[in-house]
């Protein structure tokens, strides 16, 4: 199957600084990559889908500039945690799919887990 | 809106016993159904799926059926290993406009699988 990574797989920072989480997929082109998060003993929470290219749509109650998203390209996508609070401690998840026909398997990446200091 | 719900974990069990872990949904229109897998330190992994009524979907053992009806989804394997033990999750889909599909999950069961 097609493998999605993320970069780093764990970090801890200090409060008020930024972060950045790399989502790649390593053997296809990912036309469309979802971010989600997930807290201990939750489900996941879909934050924001993204198209390559295009400016992502953000869920309702996700905060744009808190959880900048970027996606230049069919095998990159880049969530940044801005100004990084003990409250964004989670665990980010991220999915990649390829546009075609009705249905798109998404591919997910293993995650990565922050801490905020 | 679209929920999932699923029965709490942890389930422990022993190899070569009988599995079930209920998933109902609510949804609007017919959605497509899922369980996931997602073993320990890696990404989540499509199971199995349904994409309309009576459908089963079955992989490596395990078996949902889509029941309308009852609004479930329920997971089956008739004898678990303990190469099963993870954390399961039952998902639905929509999908979007433009393409894709958008996934809401249920909060995920446990399973530990014990010789």
């Amino acid at each position: 199957g097609a493998v999605v990574s993320q970069h780093p797989s764990w970090v801890i920072c200090k409060s008020g600084t930024s972060v950045k989480i790399e989502c790649r997929s390593l053997d296809f082109q990912a036309t469309t990559m979802f971010w989600y998060r997930q807290f201990p003993k939750q489900s996941l929470m879909l934050m924001a889908t993204s198209n390559e290219g295009s400016k992502a749509t953000y869920e309702q109650g996700v905060e744009k500039d808190k959880f900048l998203i970027n996606h230049a390209s069919l095998t990159l996508s880049t969530l940044t945690v801005t100004s990084a609070h003990p409250e964004d401690s989670s665990f980010y998840i991220c999915s990649a799919t390829q546009t075609s026909g009705t249905y798109n398997e998404q591919f997910f990446g293993p995650g990565t887990r922050l801490t905020v200091l | 809106g679209d929920s999932v719900t699923q029965m709490e974990g942890p389930v422990t069990l022993s190899e070569e016993a009988f599995l079930t872990i209920n998933c109902t949904y609510t949804a609007t229109g017919y959605p497509s159904l899922f369980w996931y897998v997602q073993y320990p330190g890696e990404g989540l992994q499509l199971l199995l799926k349904a994409t309309k009524a009576d459908d089963k979907g079955s992989n490596k053992g395990f078996e949902a059926t889509y029941r309308k009806e009852t609004t479930s989804f329920h997971l089956e394997k008739g004898s678990v290993q303990v190469s099963d033990s993870a954390v399961y999750f039952c998902a639905l889909s929509h999908i979007l406009t433009g393409g894709g599909n958008k996934l809401t999950f249920g909060t995920g069961t446990q399973l530990k699988v014990e010789l």
